[in-house]
């Protein structure tokens, strides 16, 4: 089946840990993104990539790092410097950055 | 930069009745899209219906469809003959190369 995979779908973590949540497609898109969902919030843009091997800060990007190194994955890592990382993440993937985004089942991140 | 509003953050509607989700933005471009997209309580995220900016006729697709005002910046959703799966929330979303979501409107379709 095509589609998007998150893993894992619930995390935690200590306060000063690295984390990296993972994100692959296996539609041949192009493009990926990271979304943070908070509550009461509507998705808010951490970082994209148009193509392999290039990425782009999105309006949140403070805290966090993501790698491009092949089409189908896209890994996001929430970095110590993240000062509240509690939140719902989402991956997306689209052909390209002029058409509809379609999205994994999202990773629960929780710091204990 | 591109903003777009929800007015209703909750809203209900008994089973077959129809219900209409409002939705503005705020943009200086001609070319866009927009989108409606459905989270249920598993909190993936469903496209539901989307629409091009240069098109004047209103996207539909089955129960639901929507009212594109393009002068007015307003672009709701309606869903004909409710029913309890579309509990969910909805979010609009404008795209001109980036999404940029509105903070959604929770509807409940009650029995």
């Amino acid at each position: 089946d095509g589609g998007i995979t998150q893993s894992p779908k619930y995390l935690f973590r200590k306060e000063g840990q690295n984390v990296t949540l993972s994100c692959e497609q296996n539609l041949n898109h192009d493009a990926m993104y990271w979304y943070r969902q908070d509550p009461g919030q509507g998705l808010r843009l951490i970082y994209y990539s148009q193509i392999v091997n290039d990425f782009q800060k999105g309006d949140i990007a403070e805290g966090y790092s993501v790698s491009r190194e092949k089409k189908e994955s896209f890994p996001l890592t929430v970095t110590s410097a993240q000062k509240n990382p509690t939140a719902f993440y989402l991956c997306a993937s689209s052909i390209d950055m002029n058409n509809e985004q379609f999205f994994g089942p999202g990773t629960r991140l929780t710091v204990l | 930069a591109q903003t777009v509003t929800q007015s209703q953050p909750e809203m209900s509607v008994q089973e077959a009745e129809t219900v209409t989700l409002s939705c503005t933005y705020d943009t200086s471009e001609n070319n866009y899209y927009l989108f409606w997209y459905k989270q249920p309580p598993s909190r993936q995220m469903i496209l539901v219906i989307r629409q091009e900016a240069y098109k004047q006729q209103n996207a539909t697709e089955n129960r639901f469809s929507v009212n594109f005002q393009k002068a007015a910046k307003s672009f709701s959703l309606k869903i004909s003959d409710s029913q309890l799966g579309d509990t969910a929330m909805y979010f609009c979303a404008f795209m001109k190369l980036k999404l940029v979501f509105g903070k959604g409107t929770k509807l409940t379709v009650n029995p």
